[in-house]
């Protein structure tokens, strides 16, 4: 049980390229989040999906997309990479039971140069 | 929307001192408080939680208070270790909003030996 993936850990990126962070979950869970942490600024919510084929926007998440066409699967995609996109993005998963905790993955260090 | 707003950013204390960090929240909607711990390089790990029905609960060392009507609640750790040392997040949501949080800006603990 490896709880939440993230992958890639480290990505460099040239202002304008274009990447997909994968979030992959084994707990069968059904709400998927990703945030991201700047310094002094906590963590902050881009989208999220409260089940398969869905997807939500939440507080930043203008310059990203997502999807989630199979239940385990959250990807993250940067369509245009800016440098204000230089973050760490943290993939989280829950189950809709009430009470659940929210289980973070390890992050994704993204610096757009 | 909900703004969430912790403090000290940076707290230091001898091991075997109490820890007591503060967090303050807008929205009288919000209904659920979890506190996170982020080790270096990992990702946030929730260590405990309240609802607004309790003012207060303890796990071991650590212990939580909600005040709804100053709307402000607070991280209690007690006989601190080395191992407490980490960040710390606050965070609020309304309750059946599951995993949408609005995190605290984060207070790096550090625990003197």
């Amino acid at each position: 049980n490896a709880g939440v993936t993230q992958t890639p850990k480290f990505r460099v990126l040239k202002t304008g390229q274009s990447m997909t962070l994968l979030c992959a979950q084994d707990m069968n869970h059904e709400y998927m989040y990703w945030y991201r942490q700047d310094p002094g600024m906590g963590l902050r919510l881009i989208h999220y999906s409260v089940g398969e084929g869905t997807t939500a926007k939440g507080e930043v998440p203008d310059g990203y997309n997502v999807s989630r066409l199979k239940k385990q699967n959250f990807l993250l995609g940067l369509e245009s990479a800016a440098p204000s996109q230089t973050s760490v993005y943290f993939c989280a998963s829950m189950n809709r039971v009430s009470d659940s905790p929210l289980h973070f993955g390890n992050g994704t260090r993204l610096t757009v140069t | 929307g909900e703004n969430v707003e912790q403090h000290p950013s940076t707290l230091s204390v001898q091991e075997g001192d109490s820890a007591v960090i503060k967090c303050t929240y807008s929205d009288s909607a919000s209904n659920y408080f979890p506190w996170y711990k982020q080790e270096l390089g990992k990702g946030p790990q929730l260590i405990i939680d309240i609802r607004s029905n309790v003012g207060e609960k303890k796990d071991q060392r650590i212990a939580v208070t909600l005040n709804k009507t100053a709307k402000h609640f607070s991280l209690h750790i007690t006989e601190t270790q080395p191992e407490d040392s980490a960040v710390y997040f606050c965070a609020a949501s309304i309750n059946n909003q599951g995993g949408k949080l609005i995190f605290g800006q984060g207070t790096e603990l550090s625990v003197k030996p």
